[in-house]
């Protein structure tokens, strides 16, 4: 089963608004990753996050490692309508992957 | 494309039925990952392969579910005889090397439909 969890489980944002989302996992991760899913395809990676405490950007995104290695969230800055879509956080287990159950994301126009 | 490709992207089969499931990973790439999704939920972790080798299996829900890499690309998903529960997206997705910590692409899934 998941062992990470995620919330909120739902946002339903305006455009042009931030969005925050985090992760919590009663085990340490090494890594964590952060991936976007939308309707009838299969998850693609936003952030990889490799070090306690790191802060990881890409364009409107911006990740954190937690320094305990138990947590993680990822922001999203000035929301497009784009953005929509299921945000899972996931984190390498010996030779699995877990995954949280994931945040979905509306953005209305 | 150069992307990893899945067929069929729809399956509906009655229950009792067995299907067969196809993953094409990225070329060269040597980890391959199978993960169910049901609906609403995260993808979970079925099985692995290093080339032709299952090295994890422990995620497999039953011993109706199968997997195989023969020649180390192409990798099958077999369920037999399908139960209902078995209905939801199968994902596959490989990485360059070992798994672990590499970047998993993943493919578009295959949504299966038990009736």
């Amino acid at each position: 089963g998941q062992q990470l969890n995620q919330s909120p489980q739902s946002m339903f944002i305006q455009e042009g608004e931030d969005v925050s989302m985090n992760c919590t996992s009663s085990s340490i991760f090494n890594t964590w990753l952060w991936y976007k899913q939308e309707p009838g395809e299969g998850p693609v990676l936003l952030i990889a996050l490799y070090k306690a405490g790191e802060l990881t950007s890409n364009g409107r995104l911006t990740a954190q490692f937690g320094i305990t290695r138990k947590d993680s969230f990822l922001n999203i800055s000035a929301s497009i309508p784009s953005d929509v879509g299921i945000y899972f956080c996931a984190g390498p287990r010996e030779d699995d992957m877990r995954f949280g159950a994931g945040t979905r994301l509306t953005v209305k126009p | 494309g150069a992307g990893v490709s899945q067929s069929p992207r729809y399956k509906v089969a009655k229950r009792g039925q067995d299907v067969a499931l196809r993953c094409d990973p990225i070329s060269g790439h040597v980890s391959l990952f199978w993960y169910q999704q049901a609906l609403g939920q995260g993808p979970e972790f079925l099985t692995y392969f290093q080339n032709e080798a299952q090295l994890d299996k422990s995620g497999l829900p039953s011993d109706r579910f199968f997997a195989e890499r023969p020649e180390g690309s192409v990798s099958t998903l077999k369920i037999q005889r399908t139960q209902q529960e078995d209905s939801a997206v199968y994902l596959c997705a490989s990485s360059l090397y070992r798994g672990r910590e590499e970047t998993q692409y993943f493919g578009p899934g295959t949504r299966l439909l038990v009736l």
